[in-house]
């Protein structure tokens, strides 16, 4: 069974870089697409990238130039940076993953709630 | 960037068919997959490549997708369906750097 676990900061300064890490058990991060979705409070999911083949990278071309998605320091790990937040990232985010380049996402993660606040 | 549309709510009696729709252009030539969503709590795939049931959804939730319009089709509905509803679409412009997930809106569904 594959578990992902998001981890990082729960409240980021406006103009500061979010940074969100996802641990996978069950599944090498070398194999599947890994990705970042967010959810601001009572909207809808915005995608936000994925990283696959343990280091080819898609994001969503409206977050394109301040996000990068990469392999994180621990080996079954992946990683979100976020620059320049404003009030608007505040939002849940989760990690995901599916087999496919354009999958459904099978696995998530719980989600966790990332605040940008002065 | 491709634009899906859905019902903001629909509401089902219990034992009933619920159908949740999700518009977008020619919508029919794309994968549509959908997701439930419960408060505070991550989505879960119910529907995958249009009509595709993961292992463990019930055989009560259906998929079909033609021309401009997908359905999500929920059968004998049950008090525990009620939730929140996302269709997702891949929206491939031609150059694969822009690729890229698009979810609908969401459509809440309520069981009377």
């Amino acid at each position: 069974q594959v578990q992902l676990q998001e981890s990082g900061p729960g409240l980021v300064k406006p103009s500061e870089t979010l940074s969100l890490a996802c641990t996978v058990s069950g599944a090498s991060i070398n194999s599947y697409y890994w990705s970042w979705i967010r959810q601001p409070p009572g909207k809808t999911l915005e995608w936000i990238g994925y990283i696959y083949y343990g280091g080819n990278t898609n994001y969503n071309p409206s977050l394109k130039s301040r996000v990068t998605i990469s392999i994180g320091t621990s080996k079954n790990q992946f990683s979100l940076n976020l620059k320049s937040v404003t009030a608007a990232d505040t939002a849940v985010y989760f990690c995901a993953t599916g087999p496919g380049y354009s999958s459904g996402l099978d696995y998530w993660g719980r989600g966790t709630l990332v605040t940008v606040s002065s | 960037s491709y634009v899906l549309t859905q019902p903001p709510s629909v509401s089902v009696a219990p034992g009933k068919t619920a159908r949740i729709t999700c518009g977008g252009d020619d919508i029919g030539r794309k994968s549509v997959h959908w997701y439930q969503q419960k408060p505070g709590q991550a989505p879960v795939l119910v529907i995958n490549y249009d009509s595709d049931r993961p292992s463990g959804i019930p055989e009560r939730f259906s998929g079909s997708n033609s021309g401009n319009t997908a359905t999500l089709t929920i059968s004998r509905v049950e008090a525990g369906d009620e939730a929140d509803y996302f269709c997702q679409v891949w929206d491939s412009s031609g150059d694969r750097s822009g690729d890229h997930y698009v979810f609908g809106p969401g459509t809440k569904v309520t069981v009377l």
